[in-house]
């Protein structure tokens, strides 16, 4: 069956530097989603990419698709202690619903 | 419309015992997913509808898991003869698909189950 992978599983950064999380699959993907989980709470949507090497941004976030579709990142420029939470990957393969990658957790120091 | 909304927030239960969760979705959305996330882990899938069909389940949904969506409003899902492996957060989320365009999903608070 499909997986969906995340790198690095955990990340600790400064207040200010930036961080990026990488996400494989193993099948080609239709689209892709973010999500992001805070501590506590539940996953909550980001962004959909769906164009072989889209590029979109949300203020300081800038997400990636893959030109064959099977990878993804996020790049957070700059972070800032809001941006503590868990990011997560999810791809569509052609099933009805996503599969979620383990995710990445990231720490803000202030 | 508030969101999703999951009863309850929390449930403690023994072993051996059944227990019932309910999701309401967004009224808009014709689907509603229901997954199972353990700590350090992403969501997991287990089942969905659309509307009041019940078009997918998991592998990993033994016999003793059991989804309903009666008149494809609210969703209910029962495990029977909880096990100490059945403890999990278990989040329900809806969406509004059509065959073209994909949405995000919107998750509930989920419903956290302890099985002592």
């Amino acid at each position: 069956g499909q997986q969906v992978m995340q790198i690095p599983q955990y990340q600790h950064v400064q207040e200010g530097e930036d961080f990026t999380t990488y996400c494989n699959s193993s099948t080609t993907l239709s689209n892709i989603q973010w999500y992001k989980q805070r501590p506590g709470g539940h996953p909550v949507f980001l962004i959909q990419l769906v164009k072989s090497g889209e590029v979109k941004k949300q203020k300081r976030l800038t997400f990636q698709f893959g030109e064959a579709k099977k990878n993804s990142s996020l790049h957070i420029t700059a972070t800032q202690t809001t941006d503590v939470g868990t990011y997560f990957c999810a791809g569509y393969s052609g099933y009805s619903t996503l599969t979620f990658g383990k995710g990445t957790m990231l720490l803000v120091s202030p | 419309d508030t969101g999703v909304s999951q009863d309850p927030r929390h449930k403690i239960t023994k072993r051996g015992q059944n227990v019932t969760f309910r999701c309401d979705p967004i009224s808009e959305h014709n689907r509603l997913y229901w997954y199972r996330q353990t700590l350090g882990q992403g969501p997991e899938f287990l089942t969905y509808f659309q509307n009041e069909a019940q078009l997918e389940k998991s592998r990993l949904l033994s016999d003793r898991f059991s989804a309903e969506r009666p008149k494809g409003s609210f969703s209910t899902l029962e495990i029977q003869r909880t096990e100490q492996g059945d403890s999990a957060m278990y989040l329900c989320a809806s969406s509004l698909m059509d065959r073209v365009d994909n949405y995000g999903y919107t998750f509930g608070s989920g419903t956290r189950l302890t099985v002592v």
